[in-house]
């Protein structure tokens, strides 16, 4: 099966616009996580959706939103861009949800707020 | 509240050594703990999870619920074990808190 797909894999943008990073998961993963990784933070859970519903919410801003599609696919924005919002943003599918299920990983998308 | 604690940044090993890795846990329940690994320019993966017991490239894990830890460990480290490596916690299936994580050096 082909592996989690993550577009685009680089991105610049500037303080005060937004962004759009989009996430194909494994072909019959119904479960999409997202993810913000810094050198400092490590990895630090956004949201996870499943059947196109948001299922768990990390501690971040409202201006980090999700959504997913009935394929699976998961969208993820980030409006009025910080430069603290510069990160590897990763996404990652499993099965399910809610059975602590293997997470599989995407290669990323780099964001970087100038 | 910090779930994962990984104590050590940066771990620096010779080739055919012990190494440790820490994972010190924050959960009241019965946690799933897991150890995943990301070597240079590779993605994130799944080294082992505790439930499985398993033995993945040499690593173990046990889960010592007294301490709250979960430590990797092997036993002969090699070069190839070079890596960035996180613990990571499931709270009740739901969402992953991971580790800061550790990245470990095998000097040849």
């Amino acid at each position: 099966k082909a592996g989690v797909t993550q577009t685009p894999r680089y991105l610049i943008k500037t303080r005060g616009q937004q962004v759009t990073l989009s996430c194909s998961p494994i072909s019959g993963h119904r479960s999409v996580s997202w993810y913000q990784q810094t050198p400092g933070q490590g990895l630090q859970f956004l949201f996870e959706y499943f059947s196109e519903t948001q299922r768990n919410k990390g501690n971040f801003p409202g201006r980090f939103s999700g959504r997913q599609f009935s394929n699976s696919r998961s969208e993820m924005n980030v409006s009025t861009l910080e430069l603290g919002d510069s990160a590897l943003y990763l996404c990652a599918s499993s099965p399910r949800t809610g059975a602590a299920d293997t997470q599989y990983f995407g290669p990323g998308t780099r964001l970087t707020v100038l | 509240a910090q779930r994962v604690t990984q104590p050590e940044k940066l771990l620096s090993v010779f080739k055919g050594a012990p190494v440790e890795l820490k994972c010190n846990y924050s959960y009241s329940g019965s946690p799933e703990l897991f150890w995943y690994v990301q070597y240079s320019r590779q993605r994130l993966q799944l080294l082992l999870r505790h439930i499985s017991r398993e033995s993945i490239k040499g690593f173990t894990a046990d889960l010592n619920k007294g301490e709250t830890s979960f430590h990797l460990k092997k036993p002969f480290a090699q070069e190839e074990d070079s890596a960035m490596y996180y613990c990571a916690l499931s709270e009740a299936g739901n969402q992953f808190y991971f580790g800061t994580g550790t990245s470990l050096t095998v000097i040849p």
